[in-house]
Formats: structure tokens, sequence, C-alpha cells
């Protein structure tokens, strides 16, 4: 079948690290995307691996496993703006993205 | 500059009234998608297209319909609404890589 893992809610503190992880089991596998969607607001483009490894953009990382199927969303510096859900997606080929229920994330000072 | 639309923002309708949301992109995008979006399911595909006259059932499409005239509409309509489909429903669109652009969504009540 198809499902996509991801915590629930996660919190942090200004200028920490995070980092949220997101598991996957789908057919036809073609990428993992990554959106932000803060309170109220429409899901925003962050990062799509295609590849294994690491993506850097700024203070944003995402990894990839494929072997695994797993992968990761690294934030760096933490702002009290970067308080949002997180929501890992699976590519599938031929057919529309299988979306996880979404991460949380509570930045405190 | 391209964007993708939705209307209306917010509706209140009543249970067994036929409604449409309307969802335009300019992105002059193929893929159009529609989902629903409830606390504790995250986003879940009701219906989506390909391409014009094409359309595809999701996760949730019973009572939801959907048709595709031209490229940048694609209209939701529910038949007959019930208090089940109170959500806030989001229209996407993309390009052949699937990196989906959301609209700003329609926040839906049925009493």
């Amino acid at each position: 079948g198809q499902n996509i893992d991801q915590p629930t809610e996660m919190t942090a503190t200004e200028g920490a690290i995070v980092q949220i992880n997101c598991t996957y089991q789908t057919s036809g596998f073609n990428g993992l995307f990554w959106y932000q969607q803060h309170a109220g607001e429409a899901p925003t483009f962050l990062s799509y691996n295609v590849l294994d490894g690491l993506e850097e953009k700024g203070r944003f990382s995402s990894f990839l496993s494929r072997s695994k199927g797993y992968s990761y969303l690294l934030l760096k510096e933490l702002q009290m703006k970067d308080s949002a859900s997180y929501l890992c997606a699976a590519n599938q080929a031929g057919t529309a993205l299988i979306f996880g229920k979404g991460t949380t994330l509570s930045v405190s000072s | 500059d391209a964007e993708i639309t939705q209307s209306p923002r917010h509706k209140i309708t009543e249970t067994g009234r036929q409604v449409t949301l309307a969802c335009h992109q300019t992105w002059n995008h193929n893929n159009m998608f529609w989902y629903r979006q409830d606390l504790g399911h995250g986003l879940r595909l009701i219906h989506y297209s390909y391409g014009v006259h094409d359309t595809n059932k999701g996760e949730v499409s019973d009572g939801y319909s959907v048709s595709r005239s031209n490229t940048e509409d694609l209209p939701l309509t529910l038949e007959s609404a019930a208090s089940s489909q109170t959500s806030v429903y989001f229209c996407a669109s993309s390009a052949q890589n699937n990196e989906q652009f959301f609209g700003p969504g329609t926040r839906l009540t049925v009493l």
C-alpha cells in the first residue's frame, strides 16, 4: 500500500537546529517534496529530492534515501517565523502526490 | 505574474444545496488538483485532471465532481452538501515535474 509517516508535532527554540523525518512506502516513486504551511495559508514549496543525498538551500536542507524510503528536512538557526506545518509528499509516476499528515513545528524564544 | 486563484474564499451553505468552488490558474499547467484539509488528516486528494476533458478520482471523491473544459479552470462541485464536507479546500496546479502550486484556499461551512 501507500503510506507516508511523519511526526505530528515538534518543538524547538530559536537558534536551534531541528530535523523533521518522513518515511514513505509508495509504488512508482519519483521523488520527495517538502512544503511549508503557515496557519491559515496555502502550502508553499520548500524542496524536491529525486536522487539520494543532501540538498542545501540556505537555512533549510533536505535529505533522501531511496533504498530506506526515508527523508528528512533540516532547519538551522531557527526563527520564530519557522513555526508552521511541514508536509512531506511522495511523487509517484503517472499520478498525483501523496501527502503525509504534516508536522507542526513550534519555535519558542 | 502567473497565479492560481480560488473563489469564493469563504462560503456558508446549508445541507442538501449544490455548491461550486472555482479554481483558475494562469500558469498554463496541464495538471490540476483539488484537496481538502482537515485537522488530523492532512491534505487529502479529491479529484485531479491531467488535461482538458480528463478527470480522475482521488482518495475522497464521493459527493464531489469536477469538469475540465479548458486549461485554466477546474471547478469543484458538491452535488448535495453534507456537514461532513465542512473543510478547507485547496486547488493546486503543476507542470510535468509535479511541483504543485497551491491556491489560497476556500473555507466551506455546511450547516
